[in-house]
């Protein structure tokens, strides 16, 4: 089955800094979606990258889709305290279910 | 965008017994989900409740443990069944209205 690979699994960074995490996918994908879960909270939903290739900013953030489109990444600028939180990839293949990868748990030291 | 209340927001347990989890969505959807994510681990989809037939397991989970009703496009039920310690989760319903959206969450603790 598919399977989506997330790493690192935790981060520490200095505010300021910047943080990237990355997803791989076992198969091709028709969408990737990324989610952001604060501490004791539930997964929301940031985006989905649909083509190839593709990247998206919002802000400080820039999602980008592999030109395979079995890759992806998140980038932050500039890091700040309410970035804390797990980041998920989660891949959407030929079915409409998520397969979600495993994680990147975000620590911001200010 | 969706807005999704899930009863419980949390319970405690005891081992053998079951609990049923109800997802309400403000909007008709065809798709609802429920997933589990176990403590400090990633969200792994149960089953999709499906409005007027039988929900779709995932490899790894079954009618009999988690039995599912889906009785109208913005309503679900998931029921853990003869619970044990290692069900003791978070269980959440996602529905996909044009894009994905997650409950609050019912974190159960077995004991």
């Amino acid at each position: 089955g598919q399977q989506v690979m997330q790493i690192p699994q935790y981060q520490h960074v200095q505010e300021g800094e910047d943080f990237t995490t990355y997803c791989n996918s076992s198969t091709t994908l028709s969408n990737i979606q990324w989610y952001k879960q604060r501490p004791g909270g539930h997964p929301v939903f940031l985006i989905q990258l649909v083509k190839s290739g593709e990247v998206k900013k919002q802000k400080r953030l820039t999602f980008q889709f592999g030109e395979a489109k079995k890759n992806s990444s998140l980038h932050i600028t500039a890091t700040q305290t309410t970035d804390v939180g797990t980041y998920f990839c989660a891949g959407q293949g030929s079915a409409r279910q998520l397969t979600f990868g495993s994680g990147t748990q975000l620590t911001v030291l200010p | 965008s969706a807005v999704i209340s899930q009863k419980p927001s949390r319970d405690i347990c005891q081992r053998g017994t079951s609990l049923t989890i109800q997802c309400q969505v403000d909007s008709q959807v065809t798709m609802m989900f429920w997933y589990r994510q176990q403590p400090g681990q990633s969200l792994t989809l149960i089953a999709t409740a499906n409005q007027g037939s039988e929900a779709t397991y995932e490899s790894g989970f079954v009618i009999d443990k988690f039995p599912i009703s889906r009785p109208n496009l913005t309503f679900s039920t998931l029921t853990v069944s003869n619970m044990s310690p290692e069900d003791s989760s978070i269980y959440l319903c996602s529905v996909d209205s044009g894009s994905i959206h997650f409950g609050p969450g019912t974190r159960l603790t077995v004991t």
